[in-house]
C-alpha cells in the first residue's frame, strides 16, 4: 500500500493564529483529499486535492503531486477547528483511500 | 438525504459474541466502503462495493469478518466470535463511481469487546 505521514502529529494554537499541516506520500495517487474529524467522530470531507490550490473561506489546500507532498493551510484559525485532520490518499479509480496517522489541532480560546 | 447513516452508534459486547452493524448509505451512491478506526489512528481500508458486487478485501478482514449489500442498497458488517482486538471504530462511507469528491462518510459504530 502507499504510506502517508503527516505531520505534525500535534498542535497547539491561540485562536486566531495560522498554521500549516503537511501530508508526505510514497508512491504516485490521482485521489489525494483532507478531512476533518470533529471530537464526535465524523469525519469531513475538505478538500479533494490531487494536484494544485484550492481554497474555501479560511482553509485553502496545496498539492504537489510530482514532489509527492500536501499541505493544508489554517488562517485566524477559531475553536471549532480543533479535531483531528487527516490527509487521504488513492489510485485505481477511486475505490479506496490510505489515511495518515492524523495532526490531533487544538484551539484554545 | 440525510447521508450516510451507521447503526448502532455504539456496541459493547462480550467475547466470543457475534456483532452486526448496519450501513445505510446517500441513495444515489452505488459505492460503499467499510473502514475500521482504532485509537489514535488513521482509518483502515477493509472492502469495498460496487452495487451489490464486493470487489475489494482487505488482508484486515479476517475469516470472522463477512459483509453484504443485498440489491445494492444498505450493507451489513458482521464479526463472529469477537476478540478484544475488534474493539474499534467501523466507519461506512459512500461515493459515486464518476465522483470521487463525494466521499462521505457516516458516523461510524463504535465497538468495545469486553
Amino acid at each position: 500500500g502507499i504510506q502517508v505521514e503527516q505531520s505534525p502529529p500535534d498542535l497547539i494554537l491561540q485562536e486566531g493564529a495560522n498554521s500549516t499541516l503537511r501530508c508526505n506520500f510514497s508512491d504516485s495517487v490521482n485521489n489525494l483529499q483532507w478531512f476533518h474529524q470533529n471530537p464526535w467522530g465524523q469525519l469531513i470531507n475538505l478538500f479533494y486535492i490531487p494536484s494544485g490550490t484550492k481554497q474555501n473561506g479560511r482553509l485553502s489546500a496545496t498539492t504537489v503531486a510530482t514532489e509527492r507532498y500536501s499541505l493544508l493551510y489554517i488562517s485566524s484559525s477559531q475553536t471549532t477547528d480543533s479535531g483531528v485532520y487527516f490527509c487521504a490518499v488513492g489510485r485505481d479509480n477511486f475505490n479506496k483511500f490510505y489515511f495518515g496517522s492524523g495532526t490531533k489541532l487544538n484551539v484554545k480560546p | 438525504d440525510t447521508g450516510v447513516s451507521q447503526d448502532p452508534r455504539h456496541k459493547i459486547t462480550k467475547r466470543g459474541q457475534n456483532v452486526t452493524f448496519r450501513c445505510d448509505p446517500i441513495s444515489e451512491h452505488n459505492r460503499l466502503y467499510w473502514y475500521r478506526q482504532t485509537l489514535g489512528q488513521g482509518p483502515e481500508f477493509l472492502t469495498y462495493f460496487q452495487n451489490e458486487a464486493q470487489l475489494e478485501k482487505s488482508r484486515l478482514l479476517s475469516d470472522r469478518f463477512s459483509a453484504e449489500r443485498p440489491k445494492g442498497s444498505f450493507s451489513t458488517l458482521e464479526i463472529q466470535r469477537t476478540e478484544q482486538g475488534d474493539s474499534a471504530m467501523y466507519l461506512c462511507a459512500s461515493s459515486h463511481v464518476i465522483d470521487s469528491y463525494g466521499y462521505t462518510f457516516g458516523s461510524g459504530t463504535r465497538l468495545t469487546v469486553v
